[in-house]
């Protein structure tokens, strides 16, 4: 069964103050890694999709990599904007595999 | 363009009781899956229909059962109501199917069960 394990389970940080949120996996056979941003009382958005090993990803402040057995979002320079929920999920490579998310990191950025 | 829409967005229930919620895709969109999101267990997988058929389940009992229509809107129902299905409901669409992740979220339809 495909597994995914997010760390830390919150994260604050000062704005400006740059970090990484961590997700580790277990899948038989990667399809895709993806990931999403949640915002209280709205579902989540998505952000990037990584599919093999090396693959990286930018978009503003944010950047994904991806190894064999774990993905990074690196936050740069980060904004009270950027305070949310952080979700990553894999799918697998067989026929109809489904999303198996992580637990999420929530990420509070102080002024 | 329009995106997922699901309804209700909030709803109380009690114990025993059925509840059906609804969620119209992004026009165009033929896939449409349903995941249930609680504080302790995360998101997780309900089921997936592509083209009105089911293409996917996950582990939950019977009494979640879902269906899509021609015009790929969809329904999910949860019979006989338990306190421990009271969660947040997202409904996602995507153009062709789960299968490329790139999903597009509904804000949810919350449902507490009393």
């Amino acid at each position: 069964e495909d597994q995914v394990t997010q760390s830390p389970e919150a994260l604050r940080l000062q704005e400006g103050e740059s970090s990484s949120l961590n997700c580790s996996y277990t899948v038989s056979g990667l399809r895709g890694l993806f990931w999403y941003r949640q915002d209280p009382g709205k579902g989540p958005e998505f952000l990037f999709t990584l599919y093999s090993a090396g693959e990286e990803k930018e978009k503003e402040r944010l950047k994904a990599t991806l190894t064999k057995k774990e993905s990074f979002l690196h936050i740069t320079a980060p904004k009270p904007e950027d305070s949310a929920t952080y979700l990553c999920a894999v799918q697998g490579a067989g026929a109809n595999s489904k999303l198996t998310f992580g637990k999420g990191i929530t990420l509070s950025v102080r002024p | 363009k329009a995106g997922v829409t699901q309804t209700p967005r909030y709803l109380i229930k009690t114990r025993g009781q059925q509840v059906t919620l609804s969620c119209s895709p992004i026009s165009g969109h033929r896939s449409v899956s349903w995941y249930q999101q609680t504080p302790g267990q995360g998101l997780q997988f309900l089921f997936e229909y592509f083209s009105e058929t089911q293409r996917n389940k996950g582990n939950f009992p019977g009494r979640f059962s879902g269906r899509q229509f021609s015009n790929s809107r969809s329904e999910m129902n949860v019979s006989t109501l338990e306190l421990g299905d009271s969660a947040l409901y997202l409904c996602a669409s995507s153009l062709t199917s789960v299968n490329t992740g790139e999903l597009f979220f509904g804000e949810g339809s919350r449902l507490t069960v009393l």
